[in-house]
């Protein structure tokens, strides 16, 4: 399978510990980018890389979350100090990069990292 | 004002019906534009892109209005396999990289 993987797909966590999730884009694509979805709504954009390099990280993101992804490749996505209202289905997409460096082309998404704090 | 709102939905048809999906954006800059297909607790999937021209798969068509700020998609000869969540997604304006989706309608055919 060579599209976008998650893992692990599905976290309990207890209120105030720590998370670290992960994502694998698909091989060829340089832009990554990591969403939030809670129930009855659509995706919120979070954060996006190009390559190594963090372009865009929205308000959403406190100062709680940091993402990284030192070689270009994967990803990681860590909250701090979880609380309740961090509880959600966490998604990573991929994409090429447009033409210089403009638009993204279409982003696949991977199957999401479902956590629950507790 | 969300930057990108739906028809509240849900939407119960029987097979075979045509059934349309509205969607409106705020961002006149935007540049992107797509249909995502959600199943229940599964990630978004790429239906298809939107073009000002307007673009047609199978059973389904897509058509973007600019002027208006508008986007729709129709699907005909609704399939019991339809039945999903069709999100309304807009890319560029103020961002090159983020989608911002729509809430999302929920479509349920029957037999």
């Amino acid at each position: 399978d060579t599209g976008v993987s998650q893992n692990p797909r599905h976290k309990i966590t207890k209120r105030g510990q720590n998370v670290t999730f992960r994502c694998d884009p698909i091989s060829e694509h340089n832009r990554l980018y990591w969403y939030r979805q809670t129930l009855g709504q659509g995706p919120e954009f979070l954060t996006y890389f190009q390559n190594e390099a963090q372009l865009e990280k929205s308000r959403l993101l406190s100062d709680r979350f940091s993402a990284e992804r030192p070689k270009g490749s994967f990803s990681t996505l860590e909250i701090q100090r979880t609380e309740q209202g961090d509880s959600a289905m966490y998604l990573c997409a991929s994409s090429l990069a447009g033409t210089s460096g403009g638009l993204s082309y279409e982003q696949y998404f991977g199957p999401g990292t479902r956590l629950t704090v507790t | 004002r969300k930057e990108v709102e739906q028809d509240p939905g849900p939407f119960n048809v029987p097979e075979g019906a045509t059934v349309a999906f509205n969607c409106t954006y705020s961002n006149s800059a935007s540049q992107s534009f797509f249909w995502y297909r959600q199943d229940c607790r599964k990630e978004p999937k790429l239906l298809m892109s939107v073009y000002s021209s307007g673009n047609e798969d199978g059973r389904f068509t897509a058509q973007l209005n600019r002027a208006s700020q508008y986007i729709s998609l129709l699907i005909r000869d609704s399939k019991l396999s339809d039945s999903a969540t069709y999100l309304c997604v807009v890319n560029g304006g103020t961002s090159y990289g983020k989608l911002t989706f729509g809430q999302g309608t929920i479509l349920t055919v029957h037999p």
